[in-house]
Order: structure tokens, then sequence, then C-alpha cells
């Protein structure tokens, strides 16, 4: 079976553009949750999406965003970038929303933002 | 083996030894907890997990040890090979599906 998929691998972009994520779960997932990595704030939540509905949301602003589609892939949304958006972006995939479920996380998308 | 009893952010073994790696969770109403590898460039990668009405749970070389009364998680590692070297984190289930991270320890394990 495949495990999540992240693309692109990389990206480089400059202040105040906006930047669009993809993640393929798991088959059979349903639940897709995102977090960020950086060296100085270690491993974030930014949100968890099931049946195309966002159900649980980190402490980010609102330029951060995210969508679900029906097949359970999720695409997230950084608007007017900043430096300090520079991370390692992870998806993580799990069975469903209940508590419990173990998540696996795809390869990342390494943003930087110059 | 190597054994540490707080949290550090770096562990150095030799090939063959055991380690240790510990970490403390923050809410006492987590019931679920995971260990991730993470190794350069790529994605944490699933070790073991736990749940809280459990105290022990061994995988293969693997054995996490959850103390609920301090609030305590440990992984250990048998017979530590050089493809063991990684970043290791602890997480636990907070707020739903919600993962909360430890700060990692870099495992290096010298041959």
């Amino acid at each position: 079976k495949a495990g999540v998929t992240q693309t692109p691998r990389y990206l480089i972009k400059t202040r105040g553009q906006q930047v669009t994520l993809s993640c393929s779960p798991i088959s059979g997932h349903r639940s897709v949750s995102w977090y960020q990595q950086t060296p100085g704030q270690g491993l974030q939540f930014l949100f968890e999406y099931f049946s195309e509905t966002q159900r649980n949301k980190g402490n980010f602003p609102g330029r951060f965003s995210g969508r679900q589609f029906s097949n359970s892939r999720s695409e997230m949304n950084v608007s007017t970038l900043e430096l300090g958006d520079s991370a390692l972006y992870l998806c993580a995939s799990s069975l469903g929303p209940a508590g419990g479920e173990t998540q696996y996380f795809g390869p990342g998308t390494r943003l930087l933002v110059l | 083996g190597e054994s540490v009893g707080l949290h550090l952010p770096t562990l150095s073994v030799q090939e063959g030894d055991n380690s240790i790696i510990n970490c403390a969770y923050s809410n006492s109403a987590s019931d679920y907890f995971i260990w991730y590898k993470q190794e350069s460039g790529k994605g944490p990668q699933f070790i073991i997990d736990i749940r809280s009405n459990m105290d022990k749970r061994q995988g293969q070389r693997v054995t996490v040890l959850l103390n609920k009364t301090v609030k305590h998680l440990s992984l250990q590692i048998a017979a530590t090979q050089p493809g063991d070297s990684a970043v290791y984190f602890c997480a636990e289930e907070t707020s739903g599906s919600r993962l909360t991270f430890g700060e990692g320890t870099q495992l290096t394990v010298n041959p």
C-alpha cells in the first residue's frame, strides 16, 4: 500500500506570494492533518480534516487555510507569505477522526520564503 | 547501555548498546501516545504506540514504557544499530486527533 504523498517536495517563494501544498493520504484513510516543522518551534499542529470538514485547528493565523476533497486528498494554502513561514510542512493521514488512530506522515514539503 | 532520566536533546551510544530515550508529556488527560523516528530529509516514521490503559508495550527491538503518575514516556531500543541514528519524537494525542510533540532527541550510533 502506498504511503502518504506530498507535492511538491520543495518550493521557493518570495514574501507576499501565496502557496498551495497538496497531500494524498494512504488509501482508505479519511482523516488528514497538517503540521509545520521548524528548528525553533518544532512540530506544530495546523489543522485536521475529515469528510471535507475542518475538525480541529491549531494556533496559526488566518493566512493558513486548508481544504479536503471528496477523495480525502487535502490541500493547504498559505497566503501573503512571510519569511517565518519557511518550514517543512508535513501531512499525516489516519483511518478516521476518532482518538487513538495512528497518524502516518508523508515526506513533507520544504518551503523556503525569500 | 545508555540511560537518561531526563529529556536530553542528544544521545550518543555505541553500536550494540541499548538506548533509552525519555520524554515528559503535558496533559494528564491524554490517552494515546506515539513514538516517531525522523531521519534527515524525511517525514516522521511511526515506531510504536501505547494507550493509557497500558504501562508497557513491546515491538521489534523497541519497548515503550508509560508512567502516568509522573507523565513520563520512555523508548527503549535494544541492540542499537547505525540505522537507528535519527531524531526521535514522542507525541501525545491532546484534542481529538491533534498530536502534541516533544522536543525530540537526536540519537547517534557510533560503530
